[in-house]
């Protein structure tokens, strides 16, 4: 079946460090990704989605590429704040199934 | 436009007792979804509903089930609570779907079996 995996956190970082999340996922059709964003007390928020290959989602300078060949979807930043602590969610629909399939989640620190 | 709507936010109930919770979509969103999280097992996927139809339905026991109504609103129940069915339930709607369609989410219903 499908699945997502996704890097162990908590990931902390410096104010204006790089982040990478890695995210790897295993689909039976042509997914689309997806990476959700969960900040403290609230329920998750749509960061970016990609919905063929080699598309690139972007967003509040988020950045993730669907590559097909590495079946990979990982997210970055060049510069993180600390309004971006949360956690982040990488997530799939695979073609018909109208559920996303989600990663454990990782949870990102930011210090300033 | 307002979000999606949860309610209760938090309860507590003991095991063996029923609960029931409920969802309003976004005005306009025709597709409701309902996921369990939980920090042992993240976020599973319960069932999906659409003009009043399930359209799909995760791997949880009978026990689950949910409804929608004609204006879209949703409910979702869970009989003889196990200790295990303590987590967050969250609500999302979309326009159609989860496919490619970005699905918006409540702040979930926190439930608490003892």
């Amino acid at each position: 079946g499908d699945s997502v995996t996704q890097m162990e956190g908590p990931v902390t970082l410096s104010e204006e460090a790089f982040l990478t999340i890695n995210c790897t996922y295993t689909a039976t059709g042509y997914p689309s990704l997806f990476w959700y964003v969960q900040y403290p007390g609230e329920g998750l928020q749509l960061l970016l989605k990609a919905t063929k290959a080699d598309d690139k989602g972007s967003n509040k300078g988020f950045e993730a590429t669907y590559r097909k060949e590495t079946t990979s979807f990982h997210l970055e930043k060049g510069s993180v704040q600390v309004s971006d602590s949360a956690v982040y969610f990488c997530a799939l629909s695979d073609t018909g199934r109208r559920a996303l399939t989600f990663g454990s989640g990782t949870r990102l620190q930011v210090q300033p | 436009k307002a979000g999606v709507t949860q309610t209760p936010r938090y309860l507590i109930k003991t095991r063996g007792q029923q609960v029931t919770l409920s969802c309003s979509p976004i005005s306009g969103h025709r597709s409701v979804s309902w996921y369990q999280q939980t920090p042992g097992q993240g976020l599973q996927f319960l069932f999906e509903y659409f003009s009043e139809t399930q359209r799909n339905k995760g791997n949880f026991p009978g026990r689950f089930s949910g409804r929608q109504f004609s204006n879209s609103r949703s409910e979702m129940n869970v009989s003889t609570l196990e200790l295990g069915d303590s987590a967050l339930y969250l609500c999302a709607s979309s326009f159609a779907g989860g496919d490619t369609g970005e699905l918006f989410f409540g702040e979930g219903s926190r439930l608490t079996v003892l």
